[in-house]
């Protein structure tokens, strides 16, 4: 158990739709981090935020947004869902001690997005 | 800009044997960061290990080890030994000391061990 949370674990919805994916970070771990992974894909990076703050952006799309709230957690929110959205969505928390992002990463379980 | 390649899409072993897998990544900066994490077929991501991109020299970890070389900017890891529970997906990562916060990851390389 890496002490990060996702919640769904699984949710299936349809094309047009609009979904949130919620991450609650290890206990004091300020960074969280976005990833999405589709069928026989590697990561791709999303977004992270440091804090509540918006740090770095990745290949993520105009339909998708984040935020990170004063507690800490997390979502990531899908709309207008499209079929090439389907992927296994992970969320990341890393350590306080390390500020600028250099230590490891401890992933949840994942939110597995199905988009009909 | 950063890149981690992964040319092993797929890797099949016969339990007890050695496999390497392998990591090429490139970077401009000095100072950076490399990990290898695990993927097995429940999903989850788990840490295996980091290395500074200072240190290089290699570890061992029960049957895990890594060879971090900067002079062709690979970062392999070899398991010994290999088992069914070695199965899984295997991501190398990097990340720099200052700046992005980004971490690339590889594409991954599936490793099936047979019995």
């Amino acid at each position: 158990d890496s002490g990060v949370t996702q919640t769904p674990k699984h949710l299936i919805t349809a094309t047009g739709q609009r979904v949130t994916l919620r991450c609650s970070p290890r206990s004091g771990d300020l960074s969280v981090y976005w990833y999405q992974q589709s069928l026989d894909q590697g990561l791709q990076f999303l977004i992270q935020y440091y804090n509540g703050e918006e740090r770095a952006k990745g290949n993520i799309l105009e339909r998708f947004s984040a935020q990170q709230f004063p507690d800490l957690h997390s979502e990531l929110n899908l709309s207008s869902l499209e079929l090439g959205d389907s992927a296994l969505y992970f969320c990341a928390s890393s350590p306080l001690k390390d500020r600028v992002g250099t230590g490891e990463l401890f992933f949840g379980e994942g939110s597995r997005l199905t988009v009909l | 800009a950063q890149k981690v390649t992964q040319a092993q899409t797929e890797i099949s072993v016969v339990e007890k044997e050695d496999v390497t897998l392998d990591c090429v990544y490139e970077t401009r900066d000095t100072t950076y960061y490399l990990f290898w994490y695990k993927q097995p077929p429940s999903g989850e991501l788990v840490f295996l290990i980091r290395r500074n991109s200072f240190d290089e020299q290699n570890e061992i970890s029960g049957r895990y080890s890594w060879n971090f070389q900067k002079s062709t900017s690979s970062f392999n890891f070899t398991i010994t030994a290999s088992q069914v529970v070695d199965s899984a997906v295997y991501f190398c990562a990097l990340t720099l000391a200052s700046g992005t916060y980004k971490y690339i990851f590889g594409t991954g390389t599936r490793l099936k061990v047979l019995a």
